[in-house]
């Protein structure tokens, strides 16, 4: 069974910081791995998706990597802005079913 | 492109009751649609999984007979909550998926159910 692990669980910075989001899984075969953000009491925003077969994928300001081996999958935000504010969440697809980690509560402060 | 819409986005019901919740792909053909529920301050959970013209898949723990979902078309699912009580009240989301793009998941805004 599949379970997944976001490392901080939260996170408060200073604007312009560089930040890293980490996510762990059990399970290293998936098809892939999505990162996503979600604003208070709102559905989710797809910010990045990997393939098992890619090492990364880059967004404007957001670079996600993955090492499927080592179930270990990171998002890095540059130069962060209040308005990244939100939940983060990391979904690994196993078996065409996304497992959810717990998120990252991320605030920005100005 | 890749829009997913829910309806209604918020509801009040009472104890007993039933709710009807729609998810619609509006610019895609979605080969399967997923209904998760999250409650305050948890993580999103998959309680379903429907492909168009099959009966749905459950995950373990979510009861097929209160969880009723019908998908009746590539751009239409429905769950409906039937009998709900309070400990149903929930943040209820869908999402889409369609082969061509990798079976990466749409996700719609969400519906939030408080019930009474």
């Amino acid at each position: 069974k599949q379970e997944v692990t976001q490392i901080p669980a939260a996170l408060s910075v200073p604007e312009g910081e560089n930040l890293v989001l980490n996510c762990s899984f059990t399970d290293s075969a998936i098809y892939n791995l999505q990162w996503f953000r979600q604003d208070p009491g709102k559905g989710l925003t797809s910010l990045l998706l990997i393939q098992s077969s890619q090492r990364e994928q880059t967004s404007g300001r957001l670079n996600a990597s993955l090492d499927k081996s080592s179930g270990r999958s990171t998002l890095y935000i540059a130069a962060s802005q209040p308005g990244d504010s939100a939940t983060y969440l990391c979904a690994p697809d196993s078996s065409y079913k996304l497992i959810f980690g717990s998120g990252t509560r991320l605030l920005v402060r100005p | 492109g890749a829009v997913v819409s829910q309806h209604p986005s918020w509801v009040i019901c009472k104890s007993g009751t039933s709710v009807k919740i729609e998810c619609r792909s509006l610019d895609f053909q979605a080969t399967t649609m997923f209904w998760y529920r999250q409650f305050p301050k948890q993580s999103l959970m998959l309680m379903a999984t429907s492909n168009e013209g099959s009966k749905a898949t459950y995950e373990q723990g979510v009861e097929k007979d209160k969880f009723l979902i019908n998908h009746a078309s590539l751009t239409l699912s429905t769950l409906t909550v039937t009998s709900a009580h309070p400990e149903d009240s929930s943040f209820y989301i869908c999402s889409a998926s369609f082969l061509e793009l990798s079976n990466e998941q749409f996700f719609g805004p969400g519906t939030r159910l408080t019930v009474l």
